[in-house]
């Protein structure tokens, strides 16, 4: 089961940020917090991930609360192809290991013109 | 580089068939994964390997589904005899561990199986 709670759905506007919020309230010391995106017909695509500092890239920002129990996707300027669902995952990482990633129903954010 | 590659994109086939899907990974990378995805069940993971050996078929959905990888650039996952209800988008993707033990999973296009 997915350890997340996403809202099923939220919409922006063009070029404004999006905040999409993720509650994983009972994440492990040793757990990273992934964001995935699929945008329609495609396979999901790695956004982010960070374990207890704020994080960014290219494509977008995560802000994780101090306590960890939740975390916050930020596209800065979201543009028409941003539109996709967006998936917050929570996974233990082991030295040398791999763990599964559980997809949950993730957020399907809609950018609009 | 040019991604995880799968073949094929699309494949329709009749109920009893055998339907092999085939993914090469993203060169370098140790893990590879196989997903399925439907609207009722969401994105599942089926089975992944490491170093080619299998880890977890837990996700295998039963006897009819197997899946191998005779080396690093090459996994195959078969269905035999094939259902309706195996109708679905298979995802593969591929991933090499950081020295922190994170991972970045790739996932290829997907091959889009209707079984009639």
């Amino acid at each position: 089961d997915a350890k997340t709670t996403q809202p099923p759905s939220m919409d922006c506007a063009e070029g404004r940020a999006a905040n999409l919020p993720c509650n994983h309230s009972t994440i492990s010391g040793n757990e990273y917090v992934y964001w995935y995106r699929q945008i329609h017909s495609q396979g999901p695509q790695y956004i982010i991930h960070g374990l207890k500092n704020n994080e960014t890239n290219e494509m977008a920002s995560l802000i994780i609360t101090e306590d960890r129990k939740s975390s916050t996707l930020i596209l800065p300027h979201a543009t028409l192809r941003d539109t996709a669902v967006y998936y917050c995952i929570v996974r233990a990482s082991t030295q040398g290991g791999s763990e599964k990633l559980v997809f949950g129903k993730g957020t399907k954010l809609t950018v609009n013109p | 580089d040019a991604g995880v590659i799968q073949s094929p994109r699309h494949e329709v086939t009749e109920m009893g068939q055998e339907v092999t899907l085939r993914c090469k990974p993203i060169s370098g990378h140790d893990y590879l994964f196989w997903y399925r995805q439907t609207m009722m069940r969401g994105l599942e993971l089926l089975i992944y390997f490491n170093n080619n050996v299998p880890i977890d078929d837990s996700g295998m959905p039963e006897d009819r589904f197997s899946a191998k990888m005779p080396n690093a650039s090459f996994s195959t996952l078969k269905i035999q005899p094939s259902e309706p209800r195996d109708s679905a988008v298979y995802f593969c993707a591929s991933s090499s561990t950081d020295r922190l033990g994170a991972d970045t999973q790739y996932f290829g296009p997907g091959t889009r199986l209707t079984v009639l």
